[in-house]
């Protein structure tokens, strides 16, 4: 079966530090590939994705995320974080043809000013 | 436009209830979905509607669960004898029609379910 890993549990950062995020997936057919954010108190939201093309993905408040086919990767990043980016982040894989969707078990990142 | 949305908000009940949570997917979007999310970790699928048909319900962990679709808009999910380990927040998503996985999932706020 496909699962989705995402081996930063709790990440603490400073204003403008940079942000990796790692998210890893078992599945070897072709996928979607999605991130998704959840800011305290609101429901989850899309960051960005991936179908196909240019492996480097751009997203909404600066995020980009890029898909490595050979490690079965797609790792979440920011150069400069801010606090308003203190949330919790949800990596989640689809294979080509379904639509379910198969969620990673978080990344809680607080961002202190 | 107004977005998914959800009832109750929150729902306290008895082990062994029957419990009902409604979802209202976004107008126009013949996909709907149905998560659980458990404290500490990701929302897990349960079923998928297209229209009023599940289209695929692997994720429903027991026959006590079961959803519906009628009219192929509202959705309810429907658990019979509820146990503690129900207790979860249940998600709903809807999206454009799709039989690609490439459209955008838009989730509701949730309905927190306790079982006590």
């Amino acid at each position: 079966a496909q699962s989705v890993s995402q081996h930063n549990h709790h990440v603490i950062l400073s204003e403008a530090a940079s942000l990796e995020l790692g998210c890893n997936y078992s599945y070897g057919g072709t996928v979607n590939l999605f991130w998704y954010v959840q800011y305290p108190g609101q429901h989850l939201q899309l960051l960005l994705k991936y179908f196909s093309g240019d492996p480097l993905v751009k997203g909404i408040k600066g995020f980009e995320a890029e898909f490595i086919k050979s490690k079965f990767s797609f790792n979440l990043r920011k150069p400069s974080v801010q606090w308003s980016d203190t949330a919790e982040y949800f990596c989640a894989v689809n294979e080509g043809n379904t639509d379910k969707l198969i969620f990673g078990t978080g990344t809680r990142l607080q961002v202190f000013p | 436009g107004a977005g998914v949305s959800q009832t109750p908000s929150n729902k306290v009940t008895e082990k062994g209830k029957y419990v009902e949570l409604r979802c209202d997917p976004i107008s126009g979007h013949t996909a709907l979905y149905w998560y659980r999310q458990s404290l500490g970790q990701g929302p897990e699928f349960l079923i998928y509607f297209q229209g009023t048909g599940a289209a695929d319900d692997s994720g429903l962990p027991n026959d006590r669960f079961f959803a519906v679709r009628p009219e192929g808009s509202v959705s309810t999910l429907k658990i019979q004898r509820t146990e503690r380990g129900d207790s979860a927040v249940y998600l709903c998503a809807s999206s454009l029609d799709s039989a690609t996985g490439q459209y955008e999932q838009y989730f509701g706020p949730g309905t927190r379910l306790t079982v006590t």
